[in-house]
């Protein structure tokens, strides 16, 4: 079982469309995030949802809106898709960690999905 | 904001030769990820790193973590065509909520 899955793998899109990627998680994990990778593979955090609630929003666009109908989902709509947002899309979850275990240094694992790419012409 | 810088940025080795790819932060580490990415495939998850002085291994791949927590390094010994692929660091917040990656390390190795 493919524990952060996203779909579509792939999708080609024109400049002006409005269209949807999926993710969706089966490790029981509360927290949910996007990221981008451009075409120079640079890695960036768009957004991270902790049960259903929103608490990153690294200065996206707001034609970027990520919907959470549940902690297992997280979805990215992107509304009038410009050629800039050519890219991977990864979604990835973790495991939230009470506060106290943060400020003593404890970390979790981070899951990522197998990326959605992108291409707007 | 923390900032992550990789070297080399990209590196082509002879298969059967040894290599280390380095990731320094701007700040402290409080938590320290490897991963691999081959073209048009996810992350892979290598190791995560939190201590100073913290050294994992797996199969041909060992990573450190220095005792300051700012600089860390992937060593692979006796690369083979399956390590090609590009690598990349990630710093976790002071938080705990979010990765901060490096640039990435496109790793080749000639047959």
């Amino acid at each position: 079982d493919t524990a952060v899955s996203q779909t579509p793998k792939y999708l080609v899109t024109q400049m002006g469309n409005d269209k949807s990627i999926k993710c969706e998680q089966n490790l029981g994990h509360d927290t949910m995030y996007w990221y981008k990778q451009d075409s120079k593979k640079f890695l960036k955090i768009m957004f991270s949802y902790n049960n259903k609630e929103l608490i990153i929003n690294e200065t996206v666009p707001n034609r970027f809106s990520p919907k959470s109908p549940d902690k297992a989902h997280l979805n990215l709509h992107i509304n009038s898709l410009e050629l800039g947002d050519s890219a991977v899309y990864f979604c990835a979850s973790s495991q939230e960690l009470p506060p106290r275990f943060v400020r003593y240094g404890y970390r979790h694992g981070y899951t990522f999905g197998s990326g959605t790419r992108l291409t707007v012409v | 904001s923390q900032e992550l810088e990789q070297s080399p940025q990209s590196l082509i080795v002879q298969e059967g030769k040894n290599l280390t790819i380095n990731c320094t932060s701007s700040k402290t580490l409080y938590g320290l990820y490897w991963y691999k990415q081959k073209y048009g495939e996810g992350l892979i998850f290598l190791m995560m790193l939190q201590k100073g002085g913290e050294e994992k291994s797996h199969e041909k791949i060992t990573a450190k973590l220095d005792e300051k927590k700012q600089q860390s390094s992937l060593h692979i010994t006796a690369s083979q065509p399956s390590h090609a692929g590009i690598y990349l660091c990630g710093a976790d917040s002071e938080y705990g909520n979010k990765l901060v990656f490096g640039a990435g390390t496109i790793l080749r190795v000639k047959s």
